[in-house]
C-alpha cells in the first residue's frame, strides 16, 4: 500500500514568513510529485508539481524534491493571510502508465496577520 | 472553458436510494478519476478510467460502480446507498500520467 505523510497541522505562521510544509512518501518507484491547495468547501487546485531532485520555484512558491530521503517540501515565502488553505501533496509513478495520483491527508496552514 | 463539471453539487439520499453522479470534462484529457474525501481521510480513490473504453477499481470501490460514457464523460453510481457513503465527491481528469489533475467543484452527499 503506498503511503503519502502529512502532519495534519494546523501549522501557523505569521504574515510576511515562510511557511515551510513537508510530506513523506513510502514508494521509491514514485516519480512526480504535486502540490495543491485546497480552500475550505472548495476544491483542490494545483500549485506546482516537480520530478527532479533539488529545487523547484514558481513565484513566492518552491518545492524541494529528495528521493533519497523520500521526502518533498513546499516552502511559502512572504506568507500572507489568502494562504490559509489546506495543502495536499500527491505522488504517482511515472513510468507506470496512467496510475492515479497518491494523497496525503494534507496539512492546515493558518497565515496569522 | 469549463474544465471539469460535476452534478449535482449537493444531494441528500435516503438509505436505499440509488443515484447517479455525473462528470464531463472539455479538455480532451484521456483519464478520469473519482475520489471521496471524508474529514480526516484525505482524498481516497474509488475509481478511475486511465483511457476511453477501461475502468480500474481504486482504494475504495464498494457500492460503488462506474460508467466510461465517452471521453468527455465519466459517471459514479451507489446501487444502494449507505450512510457510510456521506462525503465530499470530487471527479478530475488528466492528460496522462504524470501529469496533474484538474478537479470539478465537488458533490456534497448526504445520506440519512
Amino acid at each position: 500500500q503506498k503511503e503519502v505523510e502529512q502532519n495534519s497541522g494546523p501549522l501557523s505562521v505569521p504574515e510576511g514568513a515562510i511557511a515551510s510544509l513537508n510530506c513523506t512518501y513510502s514508494d521509491r518507484g514514485s516519480q512526480s510529485f504535486f502540490w495543491y491547495r485546497q480552500y475550505s468547501g472548495k476544491s483542490p487546485e494545483l500549485i506546482m508539481f516537480i520530478y527532479s531532485n533539488g529545487d523547484k520555484e514558481d513565484g513566492r512558491f518552491t518545492a524541494q524534491l529528495n528521493k533519497a530521503s523520500q521526502y518533498v517540501s513546499l516552502l511559502i515565502r512572504d506568507s500572507q493571510p489568502s494562504d490559509s488553505a489546506t495543502y495536499l501533496c500527491a505522488v504517482n509513478e511515472m513510468d507506470s502508465g496512467n496510475t492515479p495520483l497518491v494523497f496525503g491527508k494534507g496539512t492546515r496552514l493558518s497565515v496569522i496577520a | 472553458n469549463a474544465g471539469v463539471t460535476q452534478t449535482p453539487k449537493f444531494q441528500v439520499l435516503k438509505t436505499g436510494q440509488s443515484m447517479t453522479l455525473q462528470c464531463a470534462q472539455d479538455m480532451n484529457h484521456n483519464s478520469m478519476y473519482w475520489y471521496r474525501q471524508d474529514p480526516g481521510m484525505g482524498l481516497r480513490l474509488i475509481y478511475y478510467s486511465a483511457s476511453e473504453g477501461t475502468t480500474d477499481k481504486g482504494e475504495v470501490p464498494n457500492g460503488y460502480n462506474v460508467s466510461r460514457l465517452n471521453k468527455r464523460e465519466f459517471s459514479l453510481r451507489l446501487e444502494s446507498a449507505a450512510p457510510s457513503q456521506t462525503s465530499v465527491y470530487f471527479c478530475a481528469s488528466s492528460e496522462s500520467s504524470p501529469y496533474g489533475y484538474t478537479f470539478g467543484s465537488g458533490t456534497r452527499l448526504t445520506v440519512v
